[in-house]
């Protein structure tokens, strides 16, 4: 039971580059979410998923977008890399609505140069 | 929508000394209250939470209380460890259909 598991761990992007970071987790949870963690400003909501076939924006999705292929998988796309969005990505899943109980991967430190 | 205030952004602690953690929410109808704990390098964990029909909730060293008139709530940890550093976030849910709102962190150290 690996819980959420997020590819790569690390990755550095020149400017305009476009790149898939990749989410998935084996507890059979409803919910799905993409965080952007920056120093000083917490964790802020990227987009969610509440359930398999529906995705919503969150307080910062500008740059952004993002596919819930199955129950398991929830992938954050950014299809022209800003130095802006380097930043610490963290996918995170819950087990019934997406007010509960999160569980959180390890995350993604992404590099826009 | 939700926002959600923490302080202190820093906390320094000797071992064994008691570390309190406050939040304030702004929607009075906010009535789930999740603390996570996020070591380096490491991705958050949920350590406690507490719902608004329960004024306290205590797990060994760790207890949150809530105050819903005055809209905040707190972490306390008893007998602090080195282990114990970390950043602390606190957060808020209006319900399960609303996203977690998350405060901007505490880093506690706890110096032996």
């Amino acid at each position: 039971n690996a819980g959420v598991t997020q590819t790569p761990k690390f990755q550095v992007l020149k400017t305009g580059q476009s790149m898939t970071l990749q989410c998935a987790q084996d507890m059979n949870h409803n919910s799905m979410y993409w965080y952007r963690q920056d120093p000083g400003m917490g964790l802020r909501l990227i987009y969610y998923s509440a359930s398999e076939g529906t995705t919503d924006k969150g307080e910062v999705p500008n740059g952004y977008n993002v596919s819930r292929l199955n129950k398991r998988e929830f992938s954050l796309r950014l299809e022209s890399a800003a130095p802006s969005q380097t930043s610490v990505y963290f996918c995170a899943s819950s087990p019934q609505g997406v007010g509960t109980e999160a569980f959180f991967g390890q995350g993604t430190r992404l590099t826009v140069v | 929508g939700e926002n959600v205030e923490q302080h202190p952004s820093t906390l320094s602690v000797q071992e064994g000394d008691s570390a309190v953690i406050k939040c304030t929410y702004s929607d009075s109808a906010s009535n789930y209250f999740p603390w996570y704990k996020q070591e380096l390098g490491k991705g958050p964990q949920l350590i406690i939470d507490i719902r608004s029909n329960v004024g306290e909730k205590k797990d060994q060293r760790i207890a949150v209380t809530l105050n819903k008139t005055a809209k905040h709530f707190s972490l306390h940890i008893t007998e602090t460890q080195p282990e114990d550093s970390a950043v602390y976030f606190c957060a808020a849910s209006i319900g399960e259909s609303s996203t977690l709102t998350f405060g901007k962190g505490t880093m506690l150290l706890v110096s032996p």
